[in-house]
Order: structure tokens, then C-alpha cells, then sequence
């Protein structure tokens, strides 16, 4: 059962446009969560997180805005670049079972130059 | 920099062969975890530890175990390698503290393929 989901497999954006990439989750225990970019052959990187006590992080390009009774959060590339150009997973997790976290599918980004 | 390092970038294997994956961190971080990546699926957990020679079982641990024998090294095992266990393994680790703050820092990853 997936608790966390990523429901656009692909997004193309132009250059210098803003992405944004969503996640939906049903769990309503989640209380942080996590963005990750992952290059091919390479392991994830950590982007930017948020903390359910805030709706909105930003740091440099990316900003996370995090909707607690949509249950949603979108992740802001503004302005996008080609390197930017990866998957990226959103991920979740609860404060009582706080080793446990859980991935959404992910979403492939192609930034067009 | 966290540095976590798994010992193999790609792996062939044959039907019922055991195969060993090894992952080494080098931040003094309690716990560490075993993924696997297949497309549409995302990542899922396999097993974690958060403490030498404790573990935890993820959401998908059939087929596989684990061993923590030293604070930075985590070890995936399959004891009978099956085709369905072709993936992508990452290795992840992460300071413990906060309950659920902090990010996961992974590997690059070992790319399974089984015969």
C-alpha cells in the first residue's frame, strides 16, 4: 500500500521556467518530510526537508510548500536549469517510528535548454 | 562529508547463488538501512539497524537478511538469489537524535542482476 505518491511519472520544463513537482500522502501520522534528486547510477542526494510545524522551506532555487489537510506537498524549482534535470522522490516519516521512510515512486525531470 | 561507500557497483549472480552486499559509512551514524529501487516502485525498505548487531525488518525482508557486526558496516545478504531480487540496492545512513529529523545519506548504489 503506498502511503506516499508521486502521481506524474515525467515533467518537462523549459529552461529558466519554474518545475513543480507534487506528492500526495495518506497518512496523516507523517509529520516531516523530505525531498531527494537522483542522478542515473547514483545513489539519492538530499535536497530540502520540512517539519509539519511549518507549510513552507525554501533554500536558494527550491522552496518545499507542504499542505497538512490536503495532505500534500510540492516541491518550487525557480528558475529551473538543465542540471536540474533528474528523478526526484519525495519521502515521509512519523515521529514514533521515526527509522522508517517512505518513498514515493518518483518524478523524472527534464529541464529543456 | 558523509561518505558511504557500497563495495559493489554491479553484481551478476545465478539462480540460487548467495550473494553478499557490503556497505561501509564513515560518520560514526547508529543507523543504517538497506533499499531497493525498481521502476514504478520507488525505493522500499529491506531491513534497517539501529545499533550493531540489531535490525529491524523494512516493509520487503522476505528473501534476504542482514548483519551489523561493526558500527559502519551493514551487510545485505540474499542466501538463494532469485531473478525477482534483480534490482537496484542502496545503502543509506543516518545519525540518530531526533526521532524522524534528519536526512538518509545513501550509497551509490549496486545494480543486481540475476540469472
Amino acid at each position: 500500500d503506498q502511503q506516499v505518491k508521486q502521481n506524474s511519472p515525467s515533467l518537462s520544463v523549459q529552461e529558466g521556467r519554474i518545475s513543480i513537482l507534487n506528492c500526495d500522502y495518506t497518512n496523516s501520522m507523517f509529520d516531516y518530510f523530505l525531498w531527494y534528486k537522483k542522478y542515473p547510477a547514483e545513489g539519492p542526494t538530499f535536497l530540502i526537508s520540512i517539519s509539519s510545524i511549518k507549510d513552507k522551506n525554501e533554500d536558494g532555487r527550491f522552496t518545499v510548500f507542504l499542505n497538512k489537510s490536503a495532505k500534500h506537498l510540492s516541491l518550487h524549482i525557480v528558475p529551473s536549469q538543465p542540471g536540474d534535470s533528474a528523478v526526484y522522490f519525495c519521502a515521509a516519516s512519523r515521529w514514533d517510528t521515526g527509522n522508517q521512510f517512505y518513498f514515493g515512486t518518483g518524478t523524472s525531470l527534464t529541464v529543456i535548454p | 562529508d558523509v561518505k558511504v561507500t557500497q563495495s559493489s557497483r554491479y553484481l551478476v549472480k545465478r539462480t540460487g547463488e548467495k550473494v553478499f552486499l557490503e556497505c561501509v559509512q564513515d560518520m560514526d551514524h547508529e543507523n543504517m538501512f538497506w533499499y531497493r529501487q525498481d521502476p514504478g516502485l520507488g525505493l522500499r525498505l529491506i531491513y534497517f539497524s539501529y545499533d550493531v548487531k540489531m535490525k529491524e525488518k523494512g516493509d520487503i525482508p522476505e528473501g534476504y537478511s542482514v548483519s551489523r557486526e561493526k558500527k559502519e558496516r551493514f551487510s545485505l545478504i540474499l542466501e538463494s538469489a532469485s531473478t525477482n531480487q534483480t534490482s537496484m540496492y542502496l545503502c543509506a545512513s543516518r545519525l540518530a537524535g531526533n526521532q524522524n529529523t534528519g536526512e538518509l545519506f545513501f550509497g551509490e548504489g549496486s545494480r543486481l542482476t540475476v540469472l
